[in-house]
């Protein structure tokens, strides 16, 4: 009940396109889900956050879609570029606790 | 403005060591957190410290495996007597209060145990 399921594992993306990678959980009491992106040799950085009062937030060309019935929650790049390649990883926690649940990890690459 | 710091960056240690991981944190951060990255795998929680307490060390293994966060300097991960399996990125995040939202993680010690 505390894992977070990642999808796809590896994905290619040409330049322009969309890069789409999901994410479930089954524990309910999730209630903080950030993305994190994560260059070879560095640590992961933060890239965007949700929470579940809202179904989609979007930073830049960066959107995360959640679907709280169904337990997914999804990041979309959109207009991809090679130096969005990468690995992202998205994680889940909930309030009063402090550990955070990594999925694991979706090794984006956008060719030019 | 620093980040959070670690070092060594890479480290190599022969079975039956020690190896000795530090992190600095986020100035004025007082909440450390060790994650562990084995390959092709996503990261894993191994203790939760504030200064001078270890509050949650339920990620990490019973036995060779130690954390601390003195009053003064650096978090310290020890891995004594280190075993071929060891070998792992380990990662240290720092955040300003308990349940944070964010935390800010360093840029990670690979160990590689021969």
């Amino acid at each position: 009940q505390q894992q977070v399921k990642q999808s796809p594992q590896s994905l290619i993306v040409q330049k322009g396109g969309i890069s789409i990678i999901n994410c479930a959980y089954e524990n309910t009491a999730f209630d903080y889900f950030p993305w994190y992106q994560q260059f070879p040799g560095k640590g992961p950085a933060l890239l965007i956050a949700i929470r579940p009062d809202v179904s989609e937030k979007k930073e830049g060309r960066f959107t995360i879609s959640f679907n709280k019935s169904a337990k997914q929650f999804s990041l979309h790049i959109m207009d991809s570029q090679p130096g969005d390649s990468a690995t992202y990883f998205c994680a889940a926690t909930y309030s009063g606790t402090y550990k955070y649940i990594f999925g694991t990890g979706t090794r984006l690459k956008v060719l030019a | 403005n620093a980040g959070v710091m670690q070092n060594p960056r890479h480290l190599v240690r022969r079975r039956g060591q020690e190896a000795r991981l530090r992190c600095s944190p986020v100035k004025g951060h007082s909440h450390v957190y060790w994650y562990r990255q084995l390959p092709e795998e996503g990261l894993k929680f191994m203790v939760y410290l504030q200064k001078e307490n270890i509050i949650d060390e339920s990620g990490m293994p019973k036995e060779r495996f130690s954390a601390e966060f003195p009053k003064e300097g650096p978090s310290i991960l020890r891995i004594q007597q280190v075993v071929r399996g060891d070998s792992a990125a380990y990662f240290c995040a720092s955040s300003p209060i308990r349940d944070g939202e964010t935390q800010y993680f360093g840029p990670g010690t690979r160990l590689l145990v021969l």
